[in-house]
C-alpha cells in the first residue's frame, strides 16, 4: 500500500457527463501528480500541485480542470467526457518538490464513458 | 527537451536467468531516474532511483540499475528473474517538477 487514496476506483458514465475524481496524498505529502494512462498514449502528465498552487502543467485538455485543498487532498474535474476520456487516471503524492524525490502512486481510477 | 525511451516493448526470459530491461534518455542538466513496476490493475510502485554518486544503484525486490552517463542509459537488472517479477516496468525521468515516463516494458518471466 503506497498510501496514496484514490476514489472511486472505476467509474462508468456517458458521454457529455461530467465527473470528480479524489485523491488523497501520503500523510505529510505535500505535492501531488496527476497522470492519465491509456493503452495507445501511454502515461500522461496531466498537472502538478505543490502545498495548494498549480506548479506544472501538461497536456491537460481544457475541458480538465484540478484544484489542491488546504488539508492537501486533490481533485481532478473532467467534464463534457468524450469517448477518448476513458482510461485509468493516476494520482500520485511526494513529499516536497525536489529533483530526487520519488512519487507514491495510488491505485488509479479506471474512467470509462459510454 | 527531455525524454525517456524504453526500446523493447516486450522482454521475455526464463526463470532463473539474468534480465535486463533498457532505458535510455535525454535532458539537459543532470539526469535524475527513476524505476516504477506496475502490476496488472495497480498503480506504479517505485522500484529505484538514481540521483548521484554511484553508477550501480539497488533497489527493491533484487532490482538494480545501472546509470552509464556517456550512453545516456540506465538500465533495470535482476541477476534471477523469478515469475513473479513479471509485469511493465517503467523508466521515468525527473525535470521541472514532472515525471516523464518512457512507454513501458512488458517482462515476461516464463518457468
Amino acid at each position: 500500500d503506497s498510501g496514496v487514496t484514490q476514489t472511486p476506483k472505476h467509474l462508468i458514465t456517458a458521454t457529455g457527463q461530467r465527473v470528480t475524481l479524489r485523491c488523497s496524498p501520503r500523510s505529510g505529502d505535500l505535492s501531488v501528480y496527476w497522470y492519465q494512462q491509456s493503452l495507445d498514449q501511454g502515461l500522461q502528465f496531466l498537472i502538478q500541485y505543490y502545498n495548494g498552487e498549480e506548479r506544472a502543467k501538461g497536456n491537460i485538455l481544457e475541458r480538465f480542470s484540478a484544484q489542491q485543498f488546504p488539508d492537501l487532498h486533490s481533485e481532478l474535474n473532467l467534464s463534457s467526457l468524450e469517448l477518448g476520456d476513458s482510461a485509468l487516471y493516476f494520482c500520485a503524492s511526494s513529499a516536497v518538490i525536489g529533483q530526487g524525490r520519488e512519487a507514491f502512486f495510488g491505485q488509479g481510477t479506471r474512467l470509462t464513458v459510454v | 527537451a527531455q525524454s525517456v525511451a524504453q526500446p523493447e516493448d516486450q522482454v521475455n526470459v526464463a526463470e532463473g536467468n539474468p534480465l535486463t530491461v533498457k532505458c535510455t534518455y535525454s535532458v539537459s542538466g543532470n539526469p535524475y531516474l527513476f524505476w516504477y513496476v506496475q502490476y496488472p490493475n495497480r498503480g506504479l510502485q517505485f522500484l529505484l532511483k538514481y540521483i548521484t554518486g554511484d553508477n550501480l544503484v539497488k533497489g527493491s525486490y533484487g532490482f538494480e540499475a545501472e546509470f552509464n552517463k556517456s550512453q545516456t542509459s540506465f538500465h533495470l537488472k535482476k541477476p534471477s528473474a523469478l515469475v513473479s517479477d513479471s509485469a511493465l516496468y517503467f523508466c521515468a525521468l525527473y525535470n521541472f517538477n514532472k515525471f516523464y515516463f518512457g512507454s513501458g516494458t512488458k517482462l515476461n518471466v516464463k518457468p
